[in-house]
This record gives C-alpha cells, structure tokens and sequence, in this order.
C-alpha cells in the first residue's frame, strides 16, 4: 500500500525558514517522480514543485523560485521541502504527492502557518 | 503558464442524477488533462488522466472526456459520497495548474 507522510509543518515568523519531509512507503521511490501541492484551507490547489526519481531534474512555480528548494534522498525514500524567506502568503496546508504528470497517491498534508 | 477555468463554480445536484462539471484551458494541453475529489479534511484523490482514463478503484460512474482546450467530468448517477469538490489540472508543461475547483453540493 502506498503510503506518504507529510512532517515539519508549523508556525514561523515572516522571513523564517522550514523544512518539509515526506517519508514514502509501499513503492520503488526512486522510480517516481513527485511533486508538491499546497492548499490555502477552503481554497483551491497550487503546483509548488516537482523533481524527477533520480533528483536531476527539477521545476518550481515562480511564486517560490529562489526561495523554496526541492530534493529527495533515495536512500531513505524521503522527499523535502527547503522553505526560506517565508511570506504570509506562504501559509497554506502543503501535500507531498507521487508522480510528476498526474498524481495519483496523496499525503494527508502539513500545515505551514507564516504569522508574527 | 496555462490557465485552467472551471465551471460552475457550484453545482447544485439531485442524489441519482447526471452531474456535468467543465474545464476549459487557455491554450491546447493535448489530452494531458487530470481530474481530482476532494472532500472536506482530506487530501486530493486522482480520478481520471489522460482525460478519460479511470484511475484504479474509481466506479464506473465518473467519465472525462475532451481533448485540447476543453474537457468535462461527468458523474453518472449522483451518490451521497460524491459531494465534494472536483479539480482539473494539466500536465502538458511547465508549470502545471489547476483549476478552481466545482464544488458538487445536494439539491
């Protein structure tokens, strides 16, 4: 069964930095791609970031460029997020997914709130 | 970046009856074109790629169809767990989006 978990979610001032993990299980994790997803809650879906299995190949919307780094260690079927220079417009509930073209398994999310 | 409209933004729908949501994408995505449920406090669930492809364990009651800028999500026959809300996003390039999202409510 595939599973992924989302970890590292929480509050931080403006201009602050988090780490995102998500730990996979139940698939060859070096054979798929995955991506990043996050949520404002009762609002719709934003693409953040993707990065192939390998972790050569990797893209980001422009509302993160510069600032969010994506990567993945194979060896322990982690994935992360690397988020600095926080905005409050960061603050969002943010799912890991598998795949790269459409996801087809979801983490359950961790919420990011950016607040003074 | 391909900007992907969809409509209604809410659905109001009878239990048993045939719900029709569309998604239109402000440039040709080819068939690269993926549908998602969400209910309130859960995660997305994959429904349809490539358009009109099932993904596995979906019932036979959700079918896409579509291809370049126009596409629908089409359910069948209403049933309660269906409310909720539905998404498409493309795959066609960089960066991926979604739309905006139909919420399906009861009639």
């Amino acid at each position: 069964e595939v599973q992924l978990l989302e970890s590292g979610g929480g509050l931080v001032q403006p201009g602050g930095s988090l780490r995102l993990s998500c730990a996979a299980s139940g698939f060859t994790f070096s054979g798929d791609a995955m991506t990043w997803v996050r949520q404002v809650p009762g609002k719709g879906l934003e693409w953040v970031s993707g990065i192939s299995g390998i972790g050569g190949t990797t893209y980001y919307a422009d509302s993160v460029k510069g600032r969010f780094t994506i990567s993945r260690d194979n060896s322990k079927n982690t994935m992360y997020l690397q988020m600095n220079s926080l905005r409050a417009e960061d603050t969002a509930v943010y799912y890991c997914a598998k795949g790269w073209t459409f996801m087809d398994y979801w983490g359950q999310g961790t919420l990011v709130t950016v607040s003074s | 970046e391909v900007l992907m409209t969809q409509s209604p933004a809410t659905l109001s729908v009878s239990p048993g009856e045939r719900a029709t949501l569309s998604c239109r994408a402000s440039q040709s995505v080819s068939i690269n074109l993926a549908w998602y449920q969400q209910k309130p406090g859960q995660a997305p669930r994959l429904l349809i790629y490539a358009a009109s492809i099932r993904a596995t364990g979906i019932p036979a009651r959700f079918s896409g169809s579509g291809s370049g800028t126009e596409f629908t999500l089409t359910i069948s026959s209403l049933q309660s767990e269906d409310f909720a809300v539905y998404f498409c996003q493309h795959y066609n390039n960089w960066p991926r989006t979604f739309g905006q999202g139909t919420k399906v409510e009861i009639k």
